[in-house]
């Protein structure tokens, strides 16, 4: 069974410093890798989708790079404001067939960004 | 509509009731999923619905849940004779799978519906 686990658990920084989270899976024969951000009592809020045959994706100051082989993502945010605090969360689809369609989530990396 | 949306929003009810949780995907999405988030853990897959195929329910902890899918459209997870570890946001996502791996493959969320068992 596919397992995801994000590191680190909790993370609090000052505003302007760059972060990256990270993220790793057990099972390489994924589909795709999905970056979420969810803010208490709302649901997920797509981020970055990396698909299987790709290194990167790039949306604004957010960079998601996956290295497939040794199952390991990393999510990197620059320039980091306090709208950012949130709670992210990786996912991976794992590659189709039987578990079509099925995410699999890490339980999150909980960020605080203080003024 | 503009994305997915859920009813009730909070759910509170007595162990031993039947609930009805409601899904409304976003229009033309043809797959839709189940979603538990329990507190202290990770989200944790329910069930998938693609297009008129058998939904996979793999993920359904108990025959106590059962989830429906009328008209390719909405959808209502019912959980029968609740437990208190049934407590839980239960989210619903929609996408429109290409067949191949594209960013069109991105679930969208809704908000969810708190779940609280008494």
């Amino acid at each position: 069974k596919q397992e995801v686990t994000q590191i680190p658990a909790a993370l609090s920084v000052p505003e302007g410093e760059n972060l990256v989270l990270n993220c790793s899976f057990t099972d390489s024969a994924i589909y795709n890798l999905q970056w979420f951000r969810q803010d208490p009592g709302k649901g997920l809020t797509s981020l970055l989708l990396i698909q299987s045959s790709q290194r990167e994706q790039t949306s604004g100051r957010l960079n998601a790079s996956l290295d497939k082989s040794s199952g390991r993502s990393t999510l990197y945010i620059a320039a980091s404001q306090p709208g950012d605090s949130a709670t992210y969360l990786c996912a991976v689809e794992a590659d189709r067939g039987s578990t079509l369609g099925r995410l699999y989530f890490g339980r999150g990396t909980q960020l605080t960004v203080w003024p | 509509g503009a994305g997915v949306s859920q009813s009730p929003s909070n759910k509170v009810t007595e162990k031993g009731k039947d609930v009805e949780l409601r899904c409304d995907p976003i229009s033309g999405h043809t797959a839709l999923y189940w979603y538990r988030q329990s507190l202290g853990q990770g989200l944790e897959f329910l069930i998938y619905f693609q297009g008129n195929s058998a939904p996979d329910k793999s993920g359904l902890p108990s025959d106590r849940f059962s989830a429906e899918r009328t008209g390719g459209s909405v959808s209502t997870l019912t959980i029968q004779r609740t437990q208190q570890e049934d407590s839980a946001v239960y989210l619903c996502a929609s996408s429109n799978p290409t067949g191949g791996a594209s960013i069109a493959d991105t679930q969208y969320f809704g908000p969810g519906t708190r779940l609280t068992v008494l």
